[in-house]
């Protein structure tokens, strides 16, 4: 099976950083993926990362370190939009299933 | 637009009906993933069917099946309908290859089940 984790609801300011974590046991690892969901919308796509590093595109990054099962998504100059929840996603090839963590809820305050 | 399509977007029926859920994944994808998402859940790996075969299988229930059609079209069925069934289901498409980047996502249908 698969854990994970992360916060349940994180809060920023509007123009700050903010950094959402999110650790994973799994067997068969074959990448990780955030998304961004919006109340009652379909998920969209925002990273991927399947080696050790820093991927970034734009405001969002997103970081991998393998050996210990963690990753971050940071969201730069904040925007009001950009509150949203945010999921944690595990590819396992040796399932082929795409799991999801809880999500954490983002809300950006002015 | 992602091109998944989900159908119906809305549905509202009773307990003890079965329903049928469709997705017709993007064009060129092979493989289709069924989610569950309520209120307070994340989203909930139902099944995935790749090139109309079953591949793998999450925390489906019994009274749920699903399949995948030549044409790569897919059907979730559900039935005895229970409350607690009320939910966002959400198909999500993909190439199916190994390396695959991303997984693309539909709408959802809302089910109320009343």
């Amino acid at each position: 099976g698969q854990n994970i984790d992360q916060p349940t609801e994180m809060t920023a300011t509007e123009g700050a950083i903010v950094q959402i974590n999110c650790t994973y046991q799994t067997s068969g690892f074959n990448g990780l993926f955030w998304y961004q969901q919006h109340a009652g919308e379909a998920p969209t796509f925002l990273s991927y990362n399947v080696l050790d590093g820093l991927e970034e595109k734009g405001r969002f990054s997103s970081f991998l370190s393998r050996s210990k099962g963690y990753s971050y998504l940071l969201l730069k100059e904040l925007q009001m939009k950009d509150s949203a929840s945010y999921l944690c996603a595990v590819f396992s090839n040796s399932g082929y299933a795409l799991n999801f963590g809880k999500g954490t809820s983002l809300l950006v305050t002015p | 637009d992602s091109g998944v399509t989900q159908t119906p977007k809305h549905l509202i029926t009773a307990t003890g009906q079965r329903v049928t859920l469709r997705c017709s994944p993007r064009s060129g994808d092979l493989s289709v993933y069924w989610y569950q998402q309520s209120l307070d859940q994340g989203l909930q790996f139902l099944i995935q069917y790749y090139n109309g075969e079953e591949r793998a299988k999450g925390n489906i229930l019994e009274r749920f099946s699903a399949q995948q059609f030549p044409d790569l079209h897919s059907e979730l069925n559900l039935s005895s309908l229970e409350l607690g069934d009320s939910a966002l289901y959400f198909c999500a498409s993909c190439t199916g290859g190994l390396g695959d980047t991303e997984a693309f996502f539909g709408q959802g249908t809302r089910l109320t089940v009343v």
